[in-house]
């Protein structure tokens, strides 16, 4: 079955640690996306990318990183985790022609804490 | 001024009650219209999907787009229980550096109680 699929679902670290959130579709899609949400906020796009070996910032800065070497895998790292990332990650994959350029496909999400 | 601006309520309506969802927005560049459903821990999911002006129905669900007042609306008729979730608005322009970037509002948190 095609989806969207995030890894872990939850996580509990402390200050400094390394972390990697993993994302992985199944859709073929070229287009995928990393936002961030914090509780009763609106999704803010942090990372995206249009294909494999492309990766662009998006509109709310963030101190993390992501690569695209797969197209159906797209990593997000935090190299020195702080409280302030705390947070909800949501990822998301898209088309790349006609309507379906636009219709986004979210997996579950990780929810992340930081202590 | 955030370029979508949506209520976020909450909004408690009793079940089989109409609910009306609503956003406004600023960037005239948008084209395509998108409404997700949000459950609690949980990503959001595509609802419904249009492309500039008027309507478009799918089942108890209605969206509604208006580009001259720059105001959309969703339409949740015989509303259930189930349909309790924080609601999102997002748009997108069509074309240049914009193109397929969705712009999401707040979210509206509905709760239909039976």
């Amino acid at each position: 079955e095609a989806d969207i699929y995030q890894t872990p679902r939850y996580l509990v670290i402390g200050t400094g640690k390394k972390i990697t959130l993993e994302c992985s579709q199944t859709m073929g899609h070229d287009k995928m996306y990393w936002y961030q949400q914090d509780p009763g906020m609106e999704l803010h796009l942090i990372h995206y990318s249009y294909g494999v070996n492309s990766t662009e910032k998006g509109d709310l800065s963030s101190e993390s990183t992501v690569s695209r070497i797969r197209t159906e895998h797209f990593p997000l790292t935090l190299e020195s985790a702080r409280p302030s990332h705390t947070s909800q990650y949501l990822c998301a994959s898209s088309g790349l022609t006609g309507a379906a350029y636009n219709e986004q496909f979210f997996g579950p999400g990780t929810r992340l804490t930081v202590l | 001024q955030k370029e979508v601006e949506q209520d976020p309520g909450p909004l408690s309506v009793p079940e089989g009650a109409i609910v009306s969802l609503n956003c406004t927005y600023s960037n005239s560049a948008f084209q395509y219209f998108m409404w997700y459903r949000q459950y609690s821990r949980k990503g959001p999911e595509l609802l419904m999907y249009t492309y500039s002006s008027g309507n478009k129905e799918d089942g108890r669900f209605t969206a509604q787009v208006d580009k001259s007042s720059k105001y959309i609306s969703l339409f949740i008729r015989d509303s259930q229980p189930s349909d309790s979730a924080t609601y999102l608005c997002a748009m997108s322009a069509m074309g240049g550096t914009s193109y397929g970037k969705l712009t999401f509002g707040q979210g509206t948190i509905l709760t239909v109680h039976p």
